[in-house]
């Protein structure tokens, strides 16, 4: 159980063009699903943390209007990195809390590769 | 605030010789810690966890740590390491009310044949 899918798995996209990613989990209801960038070699930066029904809460230092954080539903959230730029290329990985527990563990999708030409 | 510290970037054993990795957290009340293991271009994968219960944490794949509250650490260890072991290792330190996680910034594995 506890499954968290992202979709694509990688991306490549045109300088100015935007992309969308989404994270689904599959078998629970994730009230809560966090989005982190994660750069090559390095460790997982939290972006945003997404409530459903309710607007993302950014990290300093993150681009809200850059970075587009939508949690429709119980299962659904996704990440759209508007105007995308080179330097935007990276390893974007969500996860999710499963709702109405006092639990603190996420299960992580499996990331989505984005390239920026 | 929360915080955790990964001692090693890299660590490097040869295959069946113990695997030790450290961590360790800074916290203002009990925290859930976790280590989870990265392989190359792969998401996380969670190998065990500790939520205030057992001190000894027994995980996937024979990976056990200890939570040591005077020391303030949560060390990852094996008894025998396997090439499959290889990859990138995080602990992490979950923050109470905004069920944050705090990654430390990884330990590379390496196992030598």
């Amino acid at each position: 159980g506890a499954v968290v899918s992202q979709h694509p798995s990688r991306v490549i996209c045109k300088s100015g063009t935007s992309v969308k990613i989404e994270c689904r989990s599959l078998d629970f209801q994730a009230t809560t699903m966090f989005w982190y960038r994660q750069f090559p070699k390095k460790s997982l930066m939290l972006m945003a943390t997404s409530n459903e029904g309710s607007k993302a809460t950014y990290e300093q230092g993150v681009e809200k209007d850059k970075f587009l954080i939508n949690h429709a539903s119980l299962t659904l959230s996704t990440l759209t990195v508007t105007s995308a730029h080179p330097e935007d290329s990276s390893f974007y990985i969500c996860s999710a809390r499963v709702g109405g527990t006092p639990t603190y563990e996420q299960y992580f999708g499996p990331g989505t590769r984005l390239t920026v030409t | 605030a929360q915080s955790v510290t990964q001692l090693d970037s890299h660590v490097s054993v040869s295959e069946g010789t113990p695997v030790l990795l450290r961590c360790n957290y800074s916290s203002s009340y009990s925290p859930s810690l976790f280590w989870y293991v990265q392989h190359p271009n792969k998401g996380l994968q969670l190998l065990l966890k500790y939520t205030s219960a057992a001190t000894l944490v027994k995980g996937i794949n024979g990976f056990e740590a200890e939570f040591k509250k005077s020391e303030t650490s949560f060390h990852l260890t094996k008894p025998s390491a396997h090439m499959s072991d290889a990859a990138e290792y995080f602990c992490v330190v979950s923050e109470g009310g905004t069920y944050k996680y705090i990654f430390g910034t990884g330990t590379r594995l390496k196992v030598l044949a």
